[in-house]
């Protein structure tokens, strides 16, 4: 299969914890990658390697990996961490890239 | 510290062909995909191609047969042609660079950086 299926949005209040998942049969064999997007900005990458954060990436932001689901939890969240979240992986080929839908996250 | 800089005509007539380009700055294109991705509006990320260091591309079947990814090594850019341009594909149009690799029973990806993205439409 072809497909990471998200959530289409969730919301948390401020300053609690927040699990987003994205399930497909690649995250068998790929570990995901996690993306934030904010309105008008390109992507910019908060989760790599299943739980690595690049540099400047605060450490709230953590990733998690079980048989064919992924997950991004934002521990503590905070209002700037409001925007769509995008997971990737390739499929099981390894020759396309996949996207899932995105995640609209609310910080309330 | 990799920047990727893009730049191509941002309005475009139906049936036209579709050009952009992606400079690399601060790297080689070794041991790396380039990628192009696109972004309807108000929509989701579209994966349309990639290329690696040694010319090899690989596309979104969706759009196999308008794409053609190009890579020039002396000018150390990569290019998007998609042809036949229609209203479907007015987006924000992103290249980016791509790690995958396999290790270990387990693979894995990531897109970092992203090029500052160009709005593109399709308008008659």
């Amino acid at each position: 299969s072809s497909e990471l299926t998200q959530d289409p949005a969730v919301s948390v209040a401020l300053g609690q914890t927040v699990r987003i998942t994205c399930q497909g049969d690649s995250l068998r064999s790929y570990y995901a990658s996690w993306y934030q997007q904010k309105p008008g900005q390109a992507p910019i990458l908060v989760i790599y390697d299943k739980n690595n954060r690049p540099s400047g990436i605060p450490g709230r932001f953590s990733g998690s990996s079980s048989g064919n689901t992924a997950s991004l939890t934002i521990t503590g969240a905070q209002a700037e961490d409001e925007a769509d979240y995008y997971c990737n992986s390739r499929d099981s080929s390894g020759d396309r890239v996949i996207f899932g839908g995105g995640t609209k996250l609310t910080v309330l | 510290q990799v920047q990727l800089q893009q730049w191509g005509a941002g309005l475009l007539k139906p049936a036209e062909t579709l050009s952009l380009i992606c400079a690399v700055y601060g790297g080689s294109f070794n041991d790396y995909y380039w990628s192009w991705i696109r972004q309807p509006p108000g929509k989701g990320l579209e994966w349309i191609g990639e290329i690696n260091h040694a010319g090899r591309t690989n596309y979104n079947p969706s759009l196999k047969s308008r794409v053609i990814i190009s890579l020039d090594t002396s000018r150390n850019q990569f290019s998007l042609r998609l042809t036949s341009v229609s209203a479907a594909d007015t987006a924000v149009y992103y290249c980016a660079r791509e790690k995958a690799y396999c290790s270990g029973g387990n693979c894995l990806n990531w897109f970092d950086p992203w090029g500052q993205g160009t709005l593109v439409t399709v308008s008659s």
